[in-house]
């Protein structure tokens, strides 16, 4: 199994410039997340899906930040206008299981965003 | 809602030497426990679980951790480190409702520093 795939690993961008962050869960997982990861507030939950529905988004920041998963396979999470303190690293990861019942996240490398 | 609090930033530690990282938790409600390691540039992996029976639990690379309810901590434990174990370590705790999407709660992790 390929495992969670994210691109890019890597974004430097211009404030003020849109940014998308993409990831592919692994096939048959119902479940995807989207953390971001910061030094000051460490790894913060900002969305999750399940069986492509948002479900609770209740960590995204601000209206900048958007994320869909328009089938069971992709999502994109996008910033619009990015600011410099969306720097961070953005994971992406994915479970399968029934609710309440653990299943194992499995987390992708990450994109680290730069926003200058 | 639950919380976690890793007490050390930072860990620095002789190869061959053992080794100790402290998590505690809150939560009015019993829980499940984690630890998740993060290499550099990669994701984060499961270590480790706790759910249920034995409060002490083995994962993988020789690391264990021993769930002790009534000081409500989860510490992770190695008799003998390796220069390979220098890392990003994560206390990760959940209720254990048995319906309804229960969310991973994540501490602020404690770097692992083995030298020679």
């Amino acid at each position: 199994d390929a495992g969670v795939i994210q691109s890019p690993r890597h974004e430097v961008t211009e404030m003020g410039q849109e940014v998308t962050l993409r990831c592919k869960p692994i096939s048959g997982h119902d479940y995807l997340f989207w953390y971001r990861q910061t030094m000051m507030r460490g790894l913060e939950l900002l969305i999750y899906f399940n069986n492509n529905v948002p479900i609770d988004d209740s960590g995204m920041p601000e209206d900048r930040f958007s994320a869909k998963m328009p089938n069971a396979s992709f999502s994109t999470l996008k910033i619009q206008p990015s600011e410099p303190r969306d720097s961070a690293v953005y994971f992406c990861a994915s479970r399968r299981g029934p609710a309440g019942v653990f299943g194992e996240q499995f987390f992708g490398p990450g994109t680290r965003l730069t926003v200058l | 809602a639950q919380s976690v609090t890793q007490l050390d930033s930072q860990v620095p530690v002789f190869e061959e030497a053992p080794v100790e990282l402290r998590c505690n938790y809150s939560s009015s409600v019993s829980v499940y426990l984690f630890w998740y390691v993060q290499y550099p540039n990669q994701g984060l992996q499961l270590l480790l679980k706790y759910l249920s029976g034995s409060t002490l639990v083995k994962g993988i690379n020789g690391f264990e951790a021993e769930f002790n309810k009534s000081q409500t901590s989860f510490h992770l434990r190695k008799p003998s480190v390796h220069i390979s174990d220098t890392a990003e370590y994560f206390c990760a705790v959940r209720a254990a409702k048995s319906t309804g999407f229960q969310k991973l709660v994540f501490g602020t992790g404690t770097r692992l520093l083995v030298s020679p």
